[in-house]
């Protein structure tokens, strides 16, 4: 059974870093893509990245490209997701998830963290 | 960039038929996605590649999609119906992933 669980939410001042982690187990983690996707509260599903199963390509939403970095350690089966220069709008809940069935398909999705960036 | 256009909100009784729809430019021609999102809890797949149903999805959950509008249908409502729904494509041309606006089910 696929398992996602994310960590590292928090609340933070605007501006701030913050490092989310996914960890992962019920499948072979470096055969696949992965994704972050956020919700801000009371809004919709917003896709933020996605890095290869190698971890040597990335692609990211325009509206965190150059403060957000997606990585992975598919020694430790961890997908990371670093986030600089925080401002309000990042207020989400934010889900790893995976691309198994297909590259397309987000077919299974952690519980998700909340990060909350407040004054 | 490209949009998918869903109706915010969709009553219906139980044991009646839901219709959702999501609408977006020549949609036919991608790949379309639905999940389902209850109050609190993580998105779910409950529909892949148009019409497809994942294990564990009921078989009362159905998909089409052609021309400019795909559509996820929900047979014999139930209360455990009740949530938010999503659309979602991969735009290929972009390289970005877009959901719907999402659509609210609410079971009467």
């Amino acid at each position: 059974e696929v398992q996602l669980v994310e960590s590292g939410g928090g609340l933070i001042l605007p501006g701030g870093s913050l490092r989310l982690s996914c960890a992962a187990s019920g499948f072979t983690f470096s055969g696949y893509w992965m994704h972050w996707v956020r919700q801000a509260p009371g809004k919709g599903l917003e896709w933020v990245a996605r890095i290869n199963s190698e971890g040597t390509s990335t692609t990211y939403a325009d509206a965190v490209k150059g403060r957000f970095s997606i990585s992975r350690d598919n020694a430790k089966n961890t997908l990371h997701l670093q986030m600089n220069s925080l401002r309000v709008e990042d207020t989400a809940a934010y889900y790893c998830a995976t691309n198994i069935l297909d590259y397309g398909i987000f077919d299974s999705w952690g519980q998700g963290t909340q990060v909350t960036v407040s004054p | 960039s490209y949009v998918l256009t869903q109706p915010p909100s969709v009553s219906v009784a139980p044991g009646q038929t839901a219709t959702i729809t999501c609408g977006g430019n020549n949609i036919g021609g991608k790949s379309v996605q639905w999940y389902q999102q209850r109050a609190g809890q993580a998105p779910l797949l409950v529909m892949y590649n148009d019409n497809a149903r994942p294990s564990g999805s009921p078989v009362r959950f159905s998909g089409s999609n052609s021309g400019n509008t795909a559509t996820l249908t929900i047979t014999r409502v139930e209360a455990g119906d009740e949530a938010d729904y999503y659309c979602q494509v991969w735009d290929t041309t972009s390289d970005l992933y877009v959901f719907g606006t999402g659509t609210k089910v609410t079971v009467l």
